[in-house]
C-alpha cells in the first residue's frame, strides 16, 4: 500500500485478556519499528527490525511484551495478560533501511484501551 | 541511557506570533530528525539535521543544529492555525547502534485565531 498500516485502529479488551496488534510496513521498507504513545506524552521505543537480524527488544517494558515479524514484511506485536497501564496508542514505523538517515513513516496506530 | 528532552511542553500562541521549541540530548548525536504530529494524527517527517551548526529552513520553519550536536531548535515565523499540532524531535546516537531514535516529549503548539 502506500503508507503504513496497522490494525485494528482501536481495541477494547478487559485486563488480563491477550491483544494481537497489526503492522503492513510500506512495500520495500526494511526496517520496522513499534513505539507507544501514552496521552499527551512522547514515543517510547519498543522493539525494532531489520531484514532477517535478531529485533532489537530492548524498549520491551517487561516479558508481557513479544512482537514477530514474518517474511520481512508484516509485524504483530502481542501483549499478554493485558494491565491497565498498558492503554496506549501503539505506533508502527517503518524506513527503508536501518541507516540513521532514513526518516521513519508511521502508520494511524492503535488506540488500546484496557477496562 | 540516552535521553533527549524538549521545552517547553506546552506552547500557547496568537496567531502571527512567532513560536520556537527546543531540543537538547545528554549525548552527541549523529543526526536529528523532527516530526509534526497533528491532533488525533500520527507523526509525519519534517526534515533531518546532520551536519554541527546546519541551518534548514521550510518556508516559515527555521531548524537548527547546535555545534555541539547535542541541541537543535525548530523556530516558526508568524505561526498559522495550521500549525496546531505536537512537535517532536528524535536523535541517534553518535556512537553504538544507530538503529534506535530517542524522541523528545514533544512540545505540544495550540495557535489562537
Amino acid at each position: 500500500g502506500a503508507g503504513v498500516s496497522q490494525s485494528p485502529s482501536n481495541k477494547v479488551t478487559e485486563k488480563g485478556k491477550d491483544v494481537e496488534l497489526r503492522c503492513d510496513p510500506i512495500s520495500g521498507h526494511t526496517a520496522l519499528y513499534w513505539y507507544r504513545q501514552s496521552l499527551g506524552q512522547g514515543l517510547e521505543f519498543l522493539i525494532y527490525f531489520q531484514g532477517n537480524s535478531a529485533p532489537d527488544k530492548s524498549g520491551l517494558p517487561s516479558d508481557r511484551f513479544s512482537a514477530e515479524r514474518t517474511g520481512g514484511s508484516v509485524s504483530t506485536l502481542t501483549i499478554q495478560r493485558t494491565q491497565q497501564e498498558d492503554s496506549a496508542v501503539y505506533l508502527c514505523a517503518s524506513s527503508l533501511s536501518s541507516d540513521s538517515n532514513q526518516p521513519q513513516h508511521f502508520g494511524d496506530g492503535t488506540r488500546l484501551s484496557i477496562l | 541511557g540516552q535521553q533527549v528532552m524538549q521545552i517547553p511542553q506546552y506552547q500557547h500562541v496568537q496567531e502571527g506570533e512567532d513560536f520556537t521549541t527546543y531540543c537538547n540530548s545528554s549525548t552527541t548525536l549523529s543526526n536529528i530528525q523532527w516530526y509534526k504530529q497533528r491532533p488525533g494524527g500520527h507523526p509525519v517527517f519534517l526534515i533531518q539535521l546532520v551536519k554541527s551548526g546546519e541551518v534548514k529552513k521550510q518556508k516559515r520553519l527555521t531548524f537548527q543544529f547546535g555545534e555541539a550536536k547535542k541541541n537543535s531548535s525548530l523556530h516558526i515565523t508568524a505561526t498559522q492555525t495550521t500549525d496546531v499540532g505536537t512537535y517532536f524531535c528524535a536523535g541517534h546516537r553518535s556512537s553504538g547502534s544507530a538503529r534506535q531514535l530517542t524522541f523528545g516529549s514533544g512540545t505540544q503548539l495550540t495557535v489562537l485565531p
